[in-house]
């Protein structure tokens, strides 16, 4: 079975300081994953996924994740921390062939002046 | 651009109403979803469809219905609206085996 762990429920930093997201996975299969986020009152939106290409996927707005099969994990990083990052950001995990997305419980980051 | 569109936004409704919550995209997705999400909680997977004509119910046990007449639209309906109703319903499309979903802006209902 198919699950998805976000490891932190909130997370803040300072403008200008790296982020770190955090997610762990279970998957029996070849996985897909994906990091979303949602911004108040927003619709989700994607910022990047796997597909069992390059492990090291480059998103939109300077956000990166790094696949690491032998840890089960799919952290979520930019280099450099916005005002505007401020949201919530969700972990999904699917399996090729499945109409099932599994979203872990989400990370609020707050980003501090 | 994804062009994936929920109405209404905001809904405030009296129990006991009967509603219906629209989701139409305009990609040609063959897939389309309805989730629902509480303030702060993670996304539950209440109903989905893979093509016209095919529904299926999610994991979360819910008491809305769905229809799948034309591929760009999918309709969410509650016959008797009720305050555990109360929540964000968001509508999601995605096409192929596995690729992203694209999400609309979200409804969010409330019922007194």
């Amino acid at each position: 079975a198919q699950s998805v762990t976000q490891l932190d429920s909130h997370v803040s930093v300072s403008e200008g300081t790296p982020v770190l997201l955090r997610c762990n996975y279970s998957s029996s299969y070849s996985p897909s994953l994906f990091w979303y986020v949602q911004h108040p009152n927003k619709g989700l939106q994607l910022l990047l996924k796997y597909t069992s290409a390059a492990t090291l996927v480059k998103g939109i707005n300077g956000f990166e994740a790094e696949f690491k099969k032998s840890e089960t994990s799919f952290h979520l990083t930019k280099p450099s921390a916005h005002m505007s990052d401020a949201a919530e950001y969700f972990c999904v995990v699917s399996e090729v062939g499945t109409y099932k997305y599994i979203f872990g419980t989400g990370t609020r980051l707050k980003v501090l002046a | 651009e994804a062009d994936i569109y929920q109405t209404p936004r905001y809904l405030v409704i009296g129990t006991g109403k009967k509603i219906t919550l629209e989701c139409s995209q305009t990609m040609g997705h063959d897939k389309m979803y309805w989730y629902q999400q509480d303030p702060g909680m993670e996304l539950h997977l209440i109903h989905y469809s893979y093509g016209v004509n095919s529904t299926e119910k999610g994991d979360l046990s819910s008491e809305s219905t769905v229809s799948r007449i034309r591929t760009e639209h999918f309709p969410l309906t509650l016959e008797s609206a009720r305050p555990s109703h109360t929540s964000q319903y968001l509508c999601a499309s995605s096409e192929g085996r596995v690729y992203e979903q694209y999400f609309g802006p979200g409804t969010r209902l409330t019922v007194t």
